[in-house]
């Protein structure tokens, strides 16, 4: 069983649209990170937040972490091909040393 | 580019055989995660090390191992390989033994198991 899951699982969208990725828990996590992946390579991390409600920005991605810190999300606006690629989140706790990753959205842009 | 550099990048093995994984994390970066990421399993978290000790062990096999050594640098030791074992092998290093900070990912060695 996956400490986060991810919704949706598979995302096919024409470019130019919006979307949104979910990142859900029933624990809570002291910070979340956000990472994109591309086939072959690994992840590489767009964002961490670390602040129930904290909302940041990049580009025309903004990431949300909940205020009870179980859940995050990740909005795109208009989504360009360049944005295909899996995307993950990771919470890590107060405790322990585990980073601890979600099931993960498979993000494909038509161009 | 992360800073974290896994070698080899493509690894090709028979059934029964052992092979090592070998992992420089980035500059000042104590700790040092190993993933394994298949197509049906996601990314799962194998084992940890900071500065040279176990700090935490997730779903590794007893047939795999790990360590890391003074210079930091980290090994993950595969032995009497299935071919169920294929997979993409991460290596993720971080500052800070604790989970909250973020983890910098290796480019990955891919294993097929043939």
């Amino acid at each position: 069983t996956q400490l986060l899951e991810q919704s949706p699982q598979f995302l096919s969208i024409q470019e130019g649209e919006n979307l949104t990725v979910y990142c859900n828990s029933s624990s809570v996590f002291s910070s979340l990170q956000w990472y994109r992946q591309e086939p072959g390579e690994g992840p590489v991390l767009l964002v961490t937040v670390v602040t129930g409600g904290e909302v940041k920005k990049l580009k025309r991605l903004t990431f949300q972490f909940g205020d009870a810190r179980k859940d995050s999300s990740l909005h795109i606006t208009a989504a360009q091909p360049g944005d295909t690629g899996l995307y993950l989140c990771a919470g890590a706790k107060y405790t322990g040393n585990q980073f601890y990753f979600g099931t993960g959205t498979s993000l494909t842009v038509i161009p | 580019d992360s800073g974290v550099t896994q070698t080899p990048k493509h690894l090709i093995t028979a059934t029964g055989q052992r092979v090592t994984l070998r992992c420089s994390p980035r500059s000042g970066d104590l700790s040092v995660y190993w993933y394994q990421q298949s197509l049906d399993q996601g990314l799962q978290f194998l084992i940890q090390y900071y500065n040279g000790e176990e700090r935490a062990k997730g779903n590794i096999l007893e047939r795999f191992s790990a360590q890391q050594f003074p210079d930091l640098h980290s090994e993950l030791n595969l032995s009497s390989l299935e071919l169920g074992d294929s997979a993409l092998y991460f290596c993720a290093s971080s500052v800070q033994s604790r989970g909250n900070t973020e983890a910098f990912f290796g480019q990955g060695t891919r294993l097929t198991v043939v």
